[in-house]
């Protein structure tokens, strides 16, 4: 069965610091992964998917088959940036979720 | 632009009534989706509907039923609710593209059961 983790609930980081939020998943086959952001009082967006291999926002995720990771990276933390973050796995058209990561960046 | 439209925002409810969350999406999507997001479990999938009167179960059915009737419209029932069941619950909707798919998501419908 497939799972996601995130381990940390909480994330509080200061301005211009570096940032990432760790994402661990459990699939047998070859998975394809998302993170997604709730900004305060939006609805849930996609910020990004490893098949893309972009940039968004500045944040990147590298997509870790040895050890089952996708950690969302970004070198300098903005304040916009605070937000609970959700790390996804699509299986067969189904997205399963972690328990997702508030990230606080303080000024 | 994308949107999936949750009709009702802010709900509350008394035990054991019958409860109807409604959905809409004007995307064409063949997918459509019910998940519950509570603080620090995430969003657990209740229903995953693939077609018009097609469903499966998620990870946590269990108290919950679901319509689909016609393709934009995907409806969360709760038979008779429980104050376990006050939560914020999240539809959303996808295409069978498989890769490169995208899912997008309503506001949200807070409920509460007293």
């Amino acid at each position: 069965a497939q799972r996601v983790t995130q381990p940390e609930k909480l994330l509080s980081v200061f301005k211009g610091a570096p940032v990432e939020l760790k994402c661990n998943y459990s699939y047998s086959g070859s998975p394809e992964l998302f993170w997604y952001v709730q900004y305060s009082r939006q609805r849930l967006q996609l910020l990004l998917r490893h098949i893309s291999r972009e940039s968004i926002k500045g944040f990147t995720a590298d997509l870790n088959k040895g050890e089952t990771s996708f950690h969302l990276k970004k070198p300098f933390a903005q304040e916009e940036d605070s937000a609970m973050y959700y790390c996804a796995l699509m299986n067969f058209n189904k997205f399963y979720f972690g328990s997702g990561t508030k990230l606080n960046v303080k000024p | 632009d994308v949107k999936v439209t949750q009709s009702s925002r802010y709900l509350v409810k008394r035990t054991g009534e019958k409860v109807f969350l409604e959905c809409v999406q004007d995307m064409d999507h063949e997918n459509m989706f019910w998940y519950r997001q509570d603080p620090g479990l995430g969003l657990r999938l209740i229903y995953f509907s693939y077609d018009v009167k097609m469903k499966e179960k998620g990870d946590i059915p269990e108290g919950y039923s679901v319509s689909r009737e016609k393709k934009e419209r995907f409806s969360l029932i709760l038979e008779s609710a429980s104050t376990n069941q006050t939560s914020m619950y999240l539809c959303a909707s996808s295409h069978s593209l498989g890769i490169g798919n995208t899912i997008y998501f309503g506001e949200g419908s807070w409920l509460t059961v007293v």
